[in-house]
Order: C-alpha cells, then sequence, then structure tokens
C-alpha cells in the first residue's frame, strides 16, 4: 500500500524562525498534494496545496517546494509564529477519486 | 456557510455497547469520509462514499463496524459491539468528487470503559 513518510514527528522552532517539515511519497500518476493544519480539538483544515506541474507555491508565510524527481515536497513556514503551533500533515492523493493518504504528522511548536 | 457536522462531539460507554456517530456533510459536497485518528496510527480513512455510493471500505478494521449514507446530506458510522481499542477521535469530512480539498468536521472523541 502506498505510503506517505512524514518528518520530523516534532519540531520546536523560535519565534520568527523558519519551520520546515518533509515529506515522501511512493509511485503515483497523479497530481495534487495539500498539507492540512490542525489544531487541538478540531479537525484538520486545508492549508495550501500544489499541483506538481510547478516547483513552488507560495501563500503568504507559507510555501510548497515539490521535486517530482526526487518523490519529495515540503513545507516551509516563514517567520514562524506561536499561533502556527499544531499539527501539520501532508498527504498524497491514491487514484482519480479523493482517496488521500496523509502522513503521520509533524507536531510544531514555536517558542515565544 | 455551515461546515461539516459532527455528533456527538464526546462520547463514553462502556464495552460491548453499540455506538452510532454522525455526519451531516457540506451541502453540495457528493464525497463523504470517514477517519479514524489515534497517536499510535495517525489519521486512518476508513471508508468513503460517492454520491451516497460506498467506494472504498478496506480501511474498515473488523465487521463490528459499519457505515451508511441513506442520503446526500447524512451518513452514520456505527460500532457494535464496541471495545476499548476503539477509542479513537473519529473525523467525518466532505468533498466534491475529483480531488478537491476535504472539509473536516470537529470529531467525535470517543472512549470506551
Amino acid at each position: 500500500q502506498q505510503q506517505v513518510k512524514q518528518s520530523p514527528q516534532s519540531l520546536i522552532v523560535q519565534k520568527g524562525g523558519i519551520s520546515i517539515i518533509n515529506c515522501a511519497y511512493e509511485n503515483t500518476a497523479f497530481d495534487y498534494f495539500p498539507w492540512y493544519q490542525q489544531f487541538p480539538g478540531k479537525g484538520p483544515a486545508l492549508l495550501i496545496a500544489i499541483r506538481p506541474d510547478v516547483s513552488e507555491k507560495k501563500e503568504g508565510r507559507f510555501t510548497i517546494s515539490f521535486n517530482k524527481s526526487a518523490k519529495q515536497f515540503s513545507l516551509h513556514i516563514m517567520d514562524s509564529q506561536p499561533g502556527d503551533s499544531a499539527t501539520y500533515f501532508c498527504a498524497a492523493p491514491m487514484n482519480r477519486d479523493d482517496k488521500i493518504i496523509f502522513g503521520k504528522g509533524t507536531r510544531l511548536h514555536i517558542l515565544p | 456557510d455551515a461546515g461539516v457536522i459532527q455528533s456527538p462531539r464526546h462520547e463514553v460507554t462502556e464495552m460491548g455497547q453499540e455506538v452510532t456517530l454522525r455526519c451531516k456533510p457540506i451541502s453540495g459536497h457528493n464525497s463523504l469520509f470517514w477517519y479514524r485518528q489515534t497517536m499510535m496510527r495517525g489519521l486512518e480513512l476508513l471508508i468513503y462514499f460517492n454520491n451516497n455510493v460506498p467506494i472504498d471500505d478496506s480501511g474498515m478494521p473488523e465487521d463490528r463496524f459499519s457505515a451508511k449514507m441513506p442520503n446526500a446530506s447524512f451518513s452514520t458510522l456505527k460500532i457494535q459491539p464496541s471495545e476499548p481499542r476503539d477509542s479513537a477521535v473519529y473525523f467525518c469530512a466532505s468533498s466534491f468528487i475529483g480531488n478537491q480539498p476535504q472539509h473536516f468536521g470537529d470529531g467525535t472523541r470517543l472512549s470506551i470503559l
């Protein structure tokens, strides 16, 4: 079964620093790679997503970098803020419907 | 706009009892997903429906688990009989068909004593 390997499992970053979370996926013919953000007591919510016809997508302080040949993609959070403290999940599609496989998550803590 | 609505938010029950979790997807969405989240296993897809039809239930752990979607605005996940190892947070999510973002509810925290 396809897997999505996410690292690190947890991350502590100083306020104002850069948070980097990495994901690697196995074979997939499909074209949608989302990142979800989850706060305690809430469901995951879409943060940003990329289609692999581009190598990078930026939305505010959040950037996805995509390396199709290496089957890797990463989330960068610039100028990290305490409000960014949450669990982040990467995901990759399994098929042309909506089935996606989630990484195990990264618990991010931003120190004030 | 109303998001995905799940009920109850918390459920505590004794082993062997039947548990029913409920979900109302976002109006107009035609895909619905049930997930289970635990510390050990992360976020696992249990089953998903397209246009109210179950498409893939390979994630359903045992025959004790069943899910239904009688219409486009309601789905249930039932566990009978429940066991302590079923304790987890169960999420429902909905989307449009075709690799569109999934919108999650706030989950049901289930504790089986």
